[in-house]
């Protein structure tokens, strides 16, 4: 089946550092989601992409969208404490949306 | 707010026991998630109802079921309470609109099986 895989899982950086987890999986997808999940939270979407190489920005947080559509990134500039989270990529293949295992972002002051 | 609801927040429980737990979807949401998440673990997609029908199945176990009623709400039965089975469970809703669509997480139900 679908596998989703993140890296790295955990991920300590210092506040105003840049921080980027990687999403691969196993087969193409037709589209690839963000969400973050704060500590004691629910996952809260963040994006979407579908096209080929699609890159979207949110203010400080680059999203992007591989050329085969098996991979996926998220890019952080400039960390600040509130962006303490897990962030989750989960990619839509077939009718199912496969979460994967997850980054868990600790921010040092 | 997400929009979606789910009760009870927290449930204990002993093993072998049975325990229902509830969701309720965004207003004109029509499908519905359950997922599992373990302590330091990802989500665990279990399954999915859309409408009132079984859409997709995914980890999820015999001991375990769901079904949505005609008003949309979702009810996930987890019976013969096992220690592992102590999690977040999470319900989520979307629209389900063409191949594009948002989940919506609710706050999640904290099973604590002792």
């Amino acid at each position: 089946g679908q596998q989703v895989m993140q890296i790295p899982q955990y991920q300590h950086v210092q506040e105003g550092e840049d921080f980027t987890t990687y999403c691969n999986s196993s087969t193409t997808l037709s589209n690839i989601q963000w969400y973050k999940q704060r500590p004691g939270g629910h996952p809260v979407f963040l994006i979407q992409l579908v096209k080929s190489g699609e890159v979207k920005k949110q203010k400080r947080l680059t999203f992007q969208f591989g050329e085969a559509k098996k991979n996926s990134s998220l890019h952080i500039t400039a960390t600040q404490t509130t962006d303490v989270g897990t962030y989750f990529c989960a990619g839509r293949g077939n009718e199912k949306l496969t979460f994967g295992t997850g980054t868990r972002l600790t921010i040092i002051p | 707010d997400s929009g979606v609801t789910q009760t009870p927040k927290h449930l204990i429980t002993a093993t072998g026991q049975r325990v229902t737990l509830r969701c309720s979807p965004r207003s004109g949401d029509l499908s519905v998630y359950w997922y599992q998440q373990s302590l330091d673990q990802g989500l665990q997609f279990l399954i999915q109802y859309y409408n009132g029908e079984e859409r997709a199945k995914g980890n999820i176990l015999e001991r375990f079921s769901a079904q949505q009623f005609p008003d949309l709400h979702s009810e996930l039965n987890l019976s013969s309470l096992e220690l592992g089975d102590s999690a977040l469970y999470f319900c989520a809703s979307s629209v389900v609109a063409g191949t594009h669509y948002t989940q919506y997480f609710g706050p999640g139900t904290r099973l604590t099986v002792l």
